[in-house]
Formats: C-alpha cells, structure tokens, sequence
C-alpha cells in the first residue's frame, strides 16, 4: 500500500495570503495524484488531477505541481471560501488501493 | 456527470452487519470502477474498497478485510458494501465514489456521493 503524507497538519493563513501544501508518496505515484476540498458536511471535491490539471470549474488561483513522490498545491490568494481541508490521493496503484492523505486544514488567522 | 445516492447507514452493535447501498442516476455505471471512502468523526478520508467495472477485480483496505465485501448490479446501476463484524472504529461517513482514469486524453474523473453515516455503538 502506498502511504501519503501531507504537511503541515494545520495552517493559520490570512484572506489574500498565498499559501503551499505539500504530499509526499512513499513510492513513486508518477504523476497520477489528485488534490480535494473537502468543507464540513460536504463530500470532498476534487481540485487538481494529474498533479498538476485543473478539473472542470476550478479557479486559476489554484494550481499543482511536482511528480514521482513530492508533490504541492498552491492557492495563489486565499478567498475566505478556500478555508477548508484539503487532501491529496494518489491513483497510481493497481489494484487501485487509491489511498489519501490525512489532510491539511486551513483555518483563518 | 453521474449522481450517487448512498442508503443503508444507522446504528447497529458491535459484531453487527449493515448493507450499504449506492444508487447511480444513469446507466453509465456499468463503465465505471467504484469505490468506497470512510471518514471517521473528525478524521480524514480513508480508503475502504473498490471494485472494476464488471466485478472481476475486488479489493479492500487492510481495515476491513475478511469483514466486508463490495458488490454491484450493474442492471439496477447500484453498488453495494456488506459489513459484517462490525467495530466502534468502523463508525464513519461512507462515501461510495466512481473514479475514472483515462489514457487518452489523460484524465482522472472523480464523482461522489453525499455519504450515509454509520455508527457502531452498544
């Protein structure tokens, strides 16, 4: 099973700022990993596949890059309805043991 | 885009089983591997089980295997999770989602449900 790990567990950002994640694989995924928000309540929404494409909807403030077993999401300025957890899943496995992140929230500072 | 509807979900006691089931609103589900997500209260999202298109290939999460099972009728569009021997640390939202990967072009698709909660509880 491939384990992901995202840092850090919790950011205090301010409205504007721009802020980073990172997801680290404990194998190479290549560049099959995806990046959800999830709010409380709601199913996760799915942001970025490919590590890097933007899935349909999504605004250009949020992009992804990297590939192999580091990868990063940035919100370029944080929007007070980008406060939520997001999650990193790696699609790379077969049989597709499609594993996730534990998560990083951002909270409003 | 397909729309899922999971069911099933309440309270049961431990050693107890549940059916969890999901409906999809269009016969595309045929095409589709699904999946099935948990979240524990106030925790992240956990991987459970998936199962390909035309139920040839299973697999599950070291958490529940041997406990619970993936199923799916293709004809009535709807996938199944079976859970026998249920624990307390098995409460969780269970998200049923079908998630796509494409070659050409490359792309990844991810539809999910709105979750059905259970809770394993004497």
């Amino acid at each position: 099973e491939i384990v992901m790990t995202q840092s850090p567990v919790t950011l205090s950002v301010s409205p504007g700022e721009r802020v980073t994640l990172s997801c680290r694989a404990s194998q190479s995924v290549s560049g099959n990993l995806a990046w959800y928000q999830q709010k409380p309540g709601q199913a996760p929404r799915l942001l970025i596949y490919g590590a890097s494409t933007r899935a349909t909807g999504i605004p250009a403030r949020f992009s992804g890059s990297g590939s192999g077993t580091e990868f990063t999401l940035t919100i370029s300025s944080l929007q007070s309805e980008d406060f939520a957890v997001y999650y990193c899943q790696q699609y790379n496995s077969w049989p597709p043991m499609f594993t996730f992140g534990q998560g990083t929230k951002l909270e409003i500072k | 885009q397909v729309q899922l509807v999971e069911s099933g979900g309440g309270v049961v006691q431990p050693g107890g089983s549940l059916r969890l089931s999901c409906a999809a609103s269009e016969s595309t589900f045929s095409n589709y591997g699904m999946h099935w997500v948990r979240q524990a209260p106030g925790k992240g999202l956990e991987w459970v089980a998936f199962i390909r298109y035309n139920g040839d290939t299973k697999c599950y999460a070291d958490s529940v295997k041997g406990r619970f099972t993936v199923s799916r009728d293709n004809s009535k569009s709807t996938l199944y999770l079976q859970m026998n021997s249920l624990r307390p640390e098995d409460t969780a939202v269970y998200y049923c989602a079908a998630m796509v990967v494409s070659a050409t072009p490359p792309q990844f698709r991810s539809f999910w449900g709105q979750g059905s909660l259970v809770t394993v509880s004497s």
